[in-house]
Protein backbone atom coordinates (compact mmCIF):
# COMPACT_ATOMS: atom_id res chain seq x y z
CA UNK A 1 0.00 0.00 0.00
CA UNK A 2 0.63 3.57 -0.68
CA UNK A 3 2.90 5.43 1.88
CA UNK A 4 3.25 9.18 2.52
CA UNK A 5 7.05 9.81 3.86
CA UNK A 6 7.47 13.34 5.31
CA UNK A 7 10.17 15.85 5.89
CA UNK A 8 11.79 16.11 9.74
CA UNK A 9 11.04 18.49 11.97
CA UNK A 10 11.88 22.21 11.90
CA UNK A 11 12.17 24.85 14.26
CA UNK A 12 11.62 28.88 12.90
CA UNK A 13 11.93 32.14 13.44
CA UNK A 14 8.37 34.56 13.57
CA UNK A 15 8.12 36.11 10.30
CA UNK A 16 9.96 33.47 8.42
CA UNK A 17 8.96 30.69 6.04
CA UNK A 18 8.78 26.59 6.27
CA UNK A 19 8.75 24.43 4.02
CA UNK A 20 7.22 20.70 4.32
CA UNK A 21 7.81 17.90 1.68
CA UNK A 22 5.57 14.61 1.49
CA UNK A 23 7.00 12.08 -0.81
CA UNK A 24 5.03 9.20 -2.38
CA UNK A 25 6.34 5.76 -2.09
CA UNK A 26 5.10 4.77 -5.29
CA UNK A 27 7.07 8.01 -6.57
CA UNK A 28 4.23 9.27 -7.98
CA UNK A 29 0.98 11.45 -6.83
CA UNK A 30 -0.75 10.52 -10.53
CA UNK A 31 -4.61 9.47 -9.13
CA UNK A 32 -4.23 11.45 -5.58
CA UNK A 33 -5.65 14.08 -4.21
CA UNK A 34 -3.35 15.61 -1.63
CA UNK A 35 -4.39 17.53 1.50
CA UNK A 36 -2.49 19.15 4.24
CA UNK A 37 -3.77 19.05 7.70
CA UNK A 38 -2.32 20.68 10.96
CA UNK A 39 -2.64 19.97 14.90
CA UNK A 40 -1.46 22.20 17.41
CA UNK A 41 0.09 20.35 20.51
CA UNK A 42 -2.78 19.11 22.39
CA UNK A 43 -5.08 20.52 19.61
CA UNK A 44 -8.15 18.98 17.14
CA UNK A 45 -6.93 18.48 13.87
CA UNK A 46 -7.70 21.70 11.26
CA UNK A 47 -7.73 21.22 7.26
CA UNK A 48 -5.03 23.83 5.40
CA UNK A 49 -5.44 23.11 1.87
CA UNK A 50 -5.76 20.83 -0.80
CA UNK A 51 -5.08 19.80 -4.54
CA UNK A 52 -4.98 17.24 -7.42
CA UNK A 53 -1.46 17.58 -8.70
CA UNK A 54 -1.98 16.00 -11.96
CA UNK A 55 -4.56 18.71 -12.59
CA UNK A 56 -3.01 21.59 -10.69
CA UNK A 57 -6.07 21.83 -8.89
CA UNK A 58 -5.86 23.25 -5.98
CA UNK A 59 -8.69 24.76 -2.81
CA UNK A 60 -7.16 26.63 -0.16
CA UNK A 61 -9.08 27.00 3.90
CA UNK A 62 -10.11 30.91 4.28
CA UNK A 63 -7.74 30.80 6.97
CA UNK A 64 -4.51 30.17 5.02
CA UNK A 65 -5.34 31.75 1.90
CA UNK A 66 -2.21 34.11 0.45
CA UNK A 67 -0.05 32.08 3.55
CA UNK A 68 0.40 28.62 1.85
CA UNK A 69 1.75 27.81 -1.65
CA UNK A 70 1.20 24.05 -2.52
CA UNK A 71 3.51 22.61 -4.94
CA UNK A 72 4.95 19.04 -6.49
CA UNK A 73 7.92 17.41 -8.17
CA UNK A 74 6.82 15.18 -10.89
CA UNK A 75 9.84 13.80 -11.22
CA UNK A 76 10.19 12.74 -7.57
CA UNK A 77 6.61 12.32 -6.74
CA UNK A 78 6.98 15.01 -3.95
CA UNK A 79 4.43 17.07 -2.42
CA UNK A 80 5.14 20.52 -0.99
CA UNK A 81 3.75 22.55 1.59
CA UNK A 82 4.86 26.30 2.22
CA UNK A 83 3.82 28.26 5.25
CA UNK A 84 4.75 31.97 5.14
CA UNK A 85 4.96 34.51 7.30
CA UNK A 86 4.93 32.15 10.42
CA UNK A 87 3.86 32.88 13.83
CA UNK A 88 3.81 31.12 17.65
CA UNK A 89 0.70 30.10 16.65
CA UNK A 90 1.70 28.15 13.84
CA UNK A 91 4.01 25.85 15.86
CA UNK A 92 2.02 22.25 15.11
CA UNK A 93 2.14 19.09 13.54
CA UNK A 94 2.01 19.19 9.45
CA UNK A 95 -0.02 16.43 8.34
CA UNK A 96 -0.21 15.16 4.30
CA UNK A 97 -3.23 13.39 3.64
CA UNK A 98 -3.44 11.34 0.05
CA UNK A 99 -6.62 9.48 -1.42
CA UNK A 100 -7.87 8.62 -4.71
CA UNK A 101 -9.72 11.65 -6.55
CA UNK A 102 -12.09 9.58 -7.98
CA UNK A 103 -13.32 7.54 -4.96
CA UNK A 104 -12.93 7.79 -1.27
CA UNK A 105 -11.75 3.66 -1.20
CA UNK A 106 -8.41 4.46 -0.01
CA UNK A 107 -6.43 7.04 2.23
CA UNK A 108 -3.51 7.33 3.45
CA UNK A 109 -1.51 9.93 5.78
CA UNK A 110 2.29 10.69 6.68
CA UNK A 111 4.07 10.58 10.02
CA UNK A 112 3.75 14.44 10.32
CA UNK A 113 6.31 16.97 10.40
CA UNK A 114 6.86 19.00 13.88
CA UNK A 115 6.97 22.63 13.41
CA UNK A 116 8.16 24.99 15.70
CA UNK A 117 8.15 28.67 15.63
CA UNK A 118 9.42 30.54 18.31
CA UNK A 119 12.18 33.45 18.58
CA UNK B 1 -20.04 26.35 6.84
CA UNK B 2 -20.48 22.73 8.27
CA UNK B 3 -20.05 22.16 11.94
CA UNK B 4 -19.20 18.91 13.12
CA UNK B 5 -19.89 18.54 17.13
CA UNK B 6 -19.06 15.72 18.91
CA UNK B 7 -20.47 14.05 22.25
CA UNK B 8 -19.16 12.88 24.61
CA UNK B 9 -15.96 14.93 24.51
CA UNK B 10 -14.47 12.33 26.88
CA UNK B 11 -15.19 8.33 27.74
CA UNK B 12 -13.79 6.29 30.06
CA UNK B 13 -14.87 2.38 29.32
CA UNK B 14 -14.06 -1.00 30.66
CA UNK B 15 -12.22 -3.53 28.48
CA UNK B 16 -14.63 -5.71 26.34
CA UNK B 17 -17.59 -3.42 27.37
CA UNK B 18 -19.01 -1.73 24.28
CA UNK B 19 -18.49 2.35 23.17
CA UNK B 20 -20.53 4.77 21.54
CA UNK B 21 -19.62 8.28 20.58
CA UNK B 22 -22.20 10.48 18.61
CA UNK B 23 -21.68 13.41 15.93
CA UNK B 24 -23.52 16.09 14.97
CA UNK B 25 -23.67 17.94 11.92
CA UNK B 26 -25.92 21.71 11.65
CA UNK B 27 -26.59 20.52 8.05
CA UNK B 28 -27.28 17.97 6.24
CA UNK B 29 -24.21 16.17 4.83
CA UNK B 30 -25.78 14.51 1.47
CA UNK B 31 -23.66 15.96 -1.49
CA UNK B 32 -24.41 16.63 -4.77
CA UNK B 33 -23.90 12.94 -5.66
CA UNK B 34 -26.65 11.54 -2.96
CA UNK B 35 -23.24 10.13 -1.07
CA UNK B 36 -22.98 11.20 2.70
CA UNK B 37 -19.29 12.22 3.13
CA UNK B 38 -18.78 11.09 6.92
CA UNK B 39 -15.60 10.19 8.21
CA UNK B 40 -14.44 8.32 11.57
CA UNK B 41 -10.75 8.58 12.18
CA UNK B 42 -9.09 7.32 15.56
CA UNK B 43 -5.64 8.95 16.97
CA UNK B 44 -3.60 7.36 18.92
CA UNK B 45 -0.92 9.50 20.45
CA UNK B 46 2.16 10.07 18.54
CA UNK B 47 0.44 9.04 15.76
CA UNK B 48 -1.34 10.17 12.31
CA UNK B 49 -5.42 9.80 12.15
CA UNK B 50 -5.82 6.56 10.90
CA UNK B 51 -9.51 6.33 8.96
CA UNK B 52 -11.70 3.60 10.11
CA UNK B 53 -14.74 4.37 8.56
CA UNK B 54 -16.35 6.59 5.00
CA UNK B 55 -19.48 7.00 3.74
CA UNK B 56 -21.47 6.82 6.96
CA UNK B 57 -20.37 2.61 7.39
CA UNK B 58 -18.15 1.62 5.22
CA UNK B 59 -14.99 0.45 7.14
CA UNK B 60 -11.56 0.74 5.47
CA UNK B 61 -9.48 -2.58 4.71
CA UNK B 62 -7.76 -3.48 8.17
CA UNK B 63 -10.10 -2.15 10.71
CA UNK B 64 -11.55 -4.45 13.32
CA UNK B 65 -15.38 -5.37 12.36
CA UNK B 66 -15.72 -4.32 16.41
CA UNK B 67 -16.01 -0.97 14.73
CA UNK B 68 -19.15 0.30 12.93
CA UNK B 69 -20.32 3.43 11.94
CA UNK B 70 -24.21 4.43 11.03
CA UNK B 71 -26.17 7.44 10.64
CA UNK B 72 -27.74 9.90 8.66
CA UNK B 73 -28.55 13.74 7.82
CA UNK B 74 -27.38 15.23 10.62
CA UNK B 75 -26.99 12.49 13.19
CA UNK B 76 -24.04 9.66 13.52
CA UNK B 77 -22.94 7.05 15.47
CA UNK B 78 -19.82 5.25 15.93
CA UNK B 79 -19.63 2.36 17.80
CA UNK B 80 -17.15 -0.40 18.90
CA UNK B 81 -18.87 -3.36 20.43
CA UNK B 82 -16.28 -4.33 22.69
CA UNK B 83 -13.37 -2.23 23.33
CA UNK B 84 -9.99 -3.30 23.40
CA UNK B 85 -6.87 -1.73 25.24
CA UNK B 86 -5.47 -0.84 21.94
CA UNK B 87 -8.86 1.13 21.34
CA UNK B 88 -7.34 4.18 23.25
CA UNK B 89 -7.16 7.47 21.56
CA UNK B 90 -8.90 10.37 20.18
CA UNK B 91 -11.99 9.61 17.92
CA UNK B 92 -13.07 12.35 15.49
CA UNK B 93 -16.16 12.62 13.11
CA UNK B 94 -14.64 14.13 9.64
CA UNK B 95 -17.08 15.61 6.84
CA UNK B 96 -16.08 15.79 3.47
CA UNK B 97 -14.07 13.49 0.98
CA UNK B 98 -10.46 13.88 -0.78
CA UNK B 99 -12.19 15.76 -4.03
CA UNK B 100 -13.15 18.51 -3.56
CA UNK B 101 -12.20 19.51 0.08
CA UNK B 102 -12.59 20.84 2.27
CA UNK B 103 -12.20 18.36 5.69
CA UNK B 104 -14.49 19.66 8.71
CA UNK B 105 -13.36 17.76 11.71
CA UNK B 106 -15.34 17.48 14.85
CA UNK B 107 -13.62 18.81 18.16
CA UNK B 108 -12.69 14.55 19.43
CA UNK B 109 -13.69 12.35 21.82
CA UNK B 110 -10.75 11.33 23.81
CA UNK B 111 -11.81 6.97 24.64
CA UNK B 112 -9.91 5.84 27.68
CA UNK B 113 -10.13 2.01 28.79
CA UNK B 114 -10.18 1.09 32.28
Amino acid sequence: QEHLVQSGAEVKRPGSSVRVSCKASGGTFSSFAISWVRQAPGQGLEWMAGFIPVFGSIMYAQKFQGRVTLSTDESTGTAYMQLSRLTPEDTAVYFCRGGSYRDDTFDVWGRGTLVIVSS
Amino acid sequence: DVVMTQSPLSLAVTLGQPASISCRSNQSLVYSDRNIYLNWFQQRPGQPPRRLIYKVSDRDSGVPDRFSGSGSGTDFTLKISRVEAEDAGVYYCVHGTHWPPPLTFGPGTKVDIK
